[in-house]
């Protein structure tokens, strides 16, 4: 299957800085996707992208799709403490879905 | 309210017992989806659904089988579990129109272990 490889794998950040993870592929995408995973609950949409350049925002999340199409990131500004959770990249591929191995955030207050 | 609701939300078993975790939406979605949680693998599709009777493998689907009779169904099928097919497991759908819409609604989860 497709690869998606996803960094970092875990961030630790002071309460109002900003953070920057970013997703590679070794395959193009027709759609990079980021999610979030709150503990014990399915993953939840943030953004999606669907054109190479893209630079979509959605409040305090940034993402961008990759000129190349085998790239994204996401930013968040001012992180909260409710932003703690683990990230997902996905790039859809025809009618199939690939995930990254996610980044897990925590926010010190 | 919208939802996408699985059960059972956790199962235990045994090696070669045959196993149905069921998955049903109320919004009418033609996609259906099914997902494998592992530690540092990320989300694995097994399976997905464009709609009624039309189902087709993901990138893992070896042990698994669906079925979609029903558009609000989508049933995953472990014929003869094993432990290697211990994860958590999600169920997702999204609308079709034009191009997959790419919101997919995840449900809450199955997490499933075999003994």
């Amino acid at each position: 299957g497709q690869q998606l490889n996803q960094s970092p794998q875990s961030m630790f950040i002071q309460e109002g800085e900003d953070v920057s993870m970013n997703c590679t592929s070794s395959s193009i995408f027709n759609t990079w996707l980021w999610y979030k995973q709150d503990p014990g609950e399915g993953p939840v949409l943030l953004i999606a992208l669907y054109k190479a350049g893209e630079l979509t925002s959605n409040g305090r999340l940034t993402a961008q799709f990759g000129i190349t199409r085998k790239d994204s990131f996401l930013n968040i500004s001012a992180s909260i403490p409710s932003d703690v959770g683990i990230y997902f990249c996905a790039g859809r591929s025809g009618n199939q879905f690939y995930f990254g191995t996610g980044t897990s955030l925590t926010v010190i207050p | 309210e919208a939802q996408v609701t699985q059960n059972p939300r956790y199962l235990i078993t045994v090696t070669g017992k045959k196993l149905t975790v069921t998955c049903s939406q109320n919004m009418n979605h033609e996609y259906m989806s099914w997902y494998r949680q592992d530690p540092g693998l990320g989300l694995r599709q097994i399976y997905y659904s464009m709609n009624v009777e039309v189902t087709d493998k993901g990138d893992v689907p070896e042990g698994y089988k669906v079925s979609r009779k029903e558009k609000r169904n989508f049933p995953l099928i472990l014929e003869s579990p094993s432990p290697n097919q211990t994860s958590l497991y999600f169920c997702a759908s999204s609308k079709i129109s034009g191009i997959i819409t790419d919101t997919q609604y995840f449900g809450p989860g199955t997490r499933l272990t075999v003994l």
